[in-house]
Formats: structure tokens, sequence, C-alpha cells
């Protein structure tokens, strides 16, 4: 069964910066079925990017994907300290559609 | 506007038993192949089962199958999971979630204790 393998598990960053997040895979998998979530507390998960590399609705340009095979990455270009939330990939193109364990972003 | 609405959502002793539910609204809900995730206190998201539109596939997490049963009524734009069989583990809060995943409702909790 795919594994999917989110790092850094924990990242505290200052506003302005970029973040690079990567989500690893233990088995090659398309890259349409690959998406990011943003997830705030108390709040359900948020769609960010689908196949990959497509933006959600309404998801600011600040936010792309990029990778392919079993090496994915989240980039978030000019944090803002309403980026702070914990970032999910996932896989749904076959199930189980297994989620990554999450990374942490925290803007101070 | 889109909305998912969960309900049914309790207190239930282990071995217990559970129904929840969510409603949707602003969507052709027949079109549309659904899912629940479940989140447990502190962790992280996990899929849980995915119906589609016309219930001819099912799918179910390793974690539940034999136990969670999903199913829906297109008439009455609704979505369910028959939760049997309860363990403290499946404490959590329970998504619906559309196809891909663009549209969630706020979740429901399940709490499993004695």
């Amino acid at each position: 069964e795919l594994v999917l393998t989110q790092s850094p598990g924990t990242l505290s960053l200052s506003p302005g910066e970029r973040v690079t997040l990567s989500c690893r895979a233990s088995q090659t998998f398309s890259s349409r079925y690959l998406a990011w979530y943003q997830q705030k507390p108390g709040q359900p998960p948020r769609l960010l990017m689908y196949s990959t590399s497509n933006r959600a609705t309404g998801v600011p340009d600040r936010f792309s994907g990029s990778g392919s095979g079993t090496d994915f990455t989240l980039t978030i270009n000019r944090l803002e300290p309403e980026d702070s939330a914990v970032y999910y990939c996932q896989q749904y193109g076959y199930s189980p559609f297994i989620f990554g364990p999450g990374t942490k972003v925290d803007i101070k | 506007e889109v909305q998912l609405v969960e309900s049914g959502g309790a207190l239930v002793q282990p071995g217990g038993s559970l129904r929840l539910s969510c409603a949707a609204s602003g969507l052709t809900f027949s079109n549309y192949d659904m899912n629940w995730v479940r989140q447990g206190p502190g962790k992280g998201l996990e899929w849980l089962s995915y119906i589609s539109s016309s219930t001819n596939v099912i799918y179910y997490a390793d974690s539940v199958k034999g136990r969670f049963i999903i199913s829906r009524d297109n008439a009455k734009n609704s979505l369910y999971l028959q939760l049997n069989s309860l363990r403290a583990e499946d404490t959590a809060v329970y998504y619906c979630a559309t196809n891909r995943f663009d549209y969630w409702g706020q979740g429901t909790l399940v709490t499993v204790s004695s």
C-alpha cells in the first residue's frame, strides 16, 4: 500500500519568506492525482492544489505545486501570517486515498 | 453556495453503533461521488470511504472495512456512514467531502468512551 511521507514535520518562518514542503511517496503514481490541503485549527481542510500543480478556486498565486513520480512539492512564496496552518498532501487516484502526515507551518 | 452539513455525532460506548449523515445543498448531489474522512484529536487526516454517484462503486479503508457502511440517498441529497463495533480509536471528527475533496463539511464529533 502507498505511503506518503511529508517533510519537514514542523517549520517556523517569518513573513515574506519562501517555503518548500515535500511529499514523498513509497511508490510511483500519476501526478494527476496528487493534491495539497491547508488546515487551520478548528476548520476543515481546504483544497489548495489538485493534479500537482493546479490551484483550486480562490487560492492565491503565491502557492504553487510541482513534482512527478514519487516526489512532489508545495511552494509558498511571500509568506503571510494567515498561511500558518498544517499542510497535507494526498493521493486520490486509486483507493485508498491516502493522506500524508502533514507539515505544520508557523509564521511569526 | 455549496454546503455540506454533517450530523449524528455523539458520545457512544465501545462496541456501540452510530449513523452519521451529511446533508448537501448548492450542488447536484446525484452527480457527485462522495467521501468520508476523519481526524482524531490532535492527529492527521484519515480517508475512510468513497461512494460513487450511482452507488455502484464503494471503497473502504482497511481500518474500517467490515465495521463501517457508506450509503447515500440521492433523492434526499444525503450521504450516510453507519459506524458499528466502535472502538476508542474511532474517536474523531468525521467529515464528508465531495469526490475531488474540493468541498468539505464542518465535521461532526464522535467520541467512543465508557
